[in-house]
């Protein structure tokens, strides 16, 4: 599996916005960029994913970089409920049904103030 | 929103009991997975199924774990005997693959913490 790097830990200020980066150098053509967050005691949720173009949702926007070794979750306005574990997860389609699996790496604890 | 339903919450039993975990997937989703997490180890994942069929169970210690799909509505896994090793928090997952294998996004449960003593 390609590997991602995550600072182990962030903090940001309530209301401010957030960029929690990650790093995926040996990115291959066909892996997508998924991140999940993880509550405190709570299984983990689904964030948001991307190829190659920059998304957004409800939640979050992603920011993927033209060479596609790096990208950034962007947070647009932190608030306490977003301190998290957030994880940075390449995910391969493949072919013949047999990679559909997550492997979650230690991620980025992001811590928010007050 | 749909959710992936898992019992029991908590569980905790004896060293050499047998131990049953059970998750209801997300109705449509067609892919399952179970995951354990350890403050040492992390995210692992122990097994998954698509359309009710194991793909890869190489996570998992064979000789006392067990997961299967009775049905599309149930998923489980079984440890036998249990060991104070096992103790971690278990999540079922599920989601819905398409043809080409992309997913958009997996639905986990809140876990079954499991204390073995």
């Amino acid at each position: 599996d390609a590997k991602t790097t995550q600072p182990n830990s962030m903090e940001s200020n309530e209301e401010e916005p957030v960029h929690l980066p990650c790093n995926h150098s040996t990115i291959s053509g066909t892996d997508y960029i998924h991140w999940y967050r993880q509550l405190p005691s709570q299984g983990p949720e689904y964030v948001i994913h991307g190829l190659t173009s920059n998304v957004n949702n409800r939640m979050a926007s992603l920011a993927i970089a033209e060479d596609r070794k790096s990208s950034t979750l962007i947070l647009h306005r932190a608030t306490l409920r977003d301190a998290a574990v957030y994880y940075c997860i390449l995910y391969s389609p493949g072919s013949g049904g047999s990679n559909y699996k997550l492997t979650f790496g230690k991620g980025t604890l992001l811590t928010v103030n007050p | 929103d749909a959710r992936v339903t898992q019992t029991p919450r908590d569980k905790v039993t004896e060293m050499g009991q047998e131990v049953t975990m059970r998750c209801q997937p997300i109705l449509g989703h067609n892919t399952v997975f179970w995951y354990r997490q350890t403050m040492m180890q992390g995210l692992e994942l122990l097994a998954y199924f698509r359309n009710r069929a194991p793909l890869d169970d190489s996570g998992m210690p064979k000789d006392r774990f067990s997961a299967e799909m009775p049905d599309a509505t149930l998923a489980t896994l079984k440890i036998q005997p249990s060991e104070p090793r096992d103790s971690a928090v278990y999540f079922c997952a599920s989601g819905l693959v398409d043809y080409s294998g992309h997913n958009y996004g997996y639905t986990f449960g809140s876990g079954t913490r499991l204390t073995v003593v």
